[in-house]
């Protein structure tokens, strides 16, 4: 199925650096989500992004909604252990009645103390 | 304020066995999804309800999957003669019906991981 490009694929950083994600298309979306995925565990939403340009803070998370519609980026700042998981992100068209979610393939995230 | 729940969050099977699974999503949520997932993918989209009407299913779900929502509460999702590629984590999500586009953010449950041997 189609699916988002999402970059890098793994990141191994040090405790306290700043990370950051992306993700592009080709296509146009409405609405961009970012979960965090922890194994065994179903994904959880962390930022919704619906207008192009819109900046939003989670804490230390921040992510945008870039301005051509087809890509968005996640930064996380000053990471900590915890912040360890698989970030996803997906795309929603308005089109239609589906909201079905279009899903980049994810970016694993470790954390060393 | 309860999320999504699914049960059971695990299941262990033999080829050529049925399965079921449930989903109790958000109360307020009409919007109900199925998802598959598996090892290094994200969530692949199987079927939607709004409601008890299923509205969409993914070429994903063959003829041996089958899921309801009789009540427009919670769902099951049914693999009849599972086979060993089945096994996958299978997500549930809900969401409410926003006609504007906005707050259609999808909450996910924990996942029902099958295995099928």
């Amino acid at each position: 199925g189609q699916q988002l490009n999402q970059s890098p694929q793994s990141m191994f950083i040090q405790e306290g650096e700043d990370v950051s994600m992306n993700c592009t298309s080709s296509s146009i979306f409405n609405t961009w989500l970012w979960y965090k995925q922890e194994p065994g565990e179903g994904p959880v939403l962390l930022i919704a992004l619906y207008k192009a340009g819109e900046l939003t803070s989670n804490g230390r998370l921040t992510a945008q909604f870039g301005i051509t519609r087809k890509d968005s980026f996640l930064n996380i700042s000053a990471s900590i252990p915890s912040d360890v998981g698989i970030y996803f992100c997906a795309g929603q068209r308005n089109a239609g009645n589906n909201r079905k979610l279009i899903w980049g393939l994810g970016t694993s995230l470790a954390v060393n103390p | 304020d309860t999320g999504v729940s699914q049960d059971p969050r695990h299941k262990i099977t033999k080829r050529g066995q049925n399965v079921t699974f449930r989903c109790d999503p958000i109360s307020e949520h009409n919007r109900l999804y199925w998802y598959r997932q598996t090892l290094g993918q994200g969530p692949e989209f199987l079927t939607y309800f709004q409601n008890e009407a299923q509205l969409e299913k993914s070429r994903l779900l063959s003829d041996r999957f089958s899921a309801e929502r009789p009540k427009g509460s919670f769902s099951t999702l049914e693999i009849q003669r599972t086979e060993q590629g089945d096994s996958a984590m299978y997500l549930c999500a809900s969401s409410r019906n926003i006609a504007s586009g906005f707050y259609n953010e999808q909450f996910f449950g924990p996942g029902t991981r099958l295995t099928v041997l």
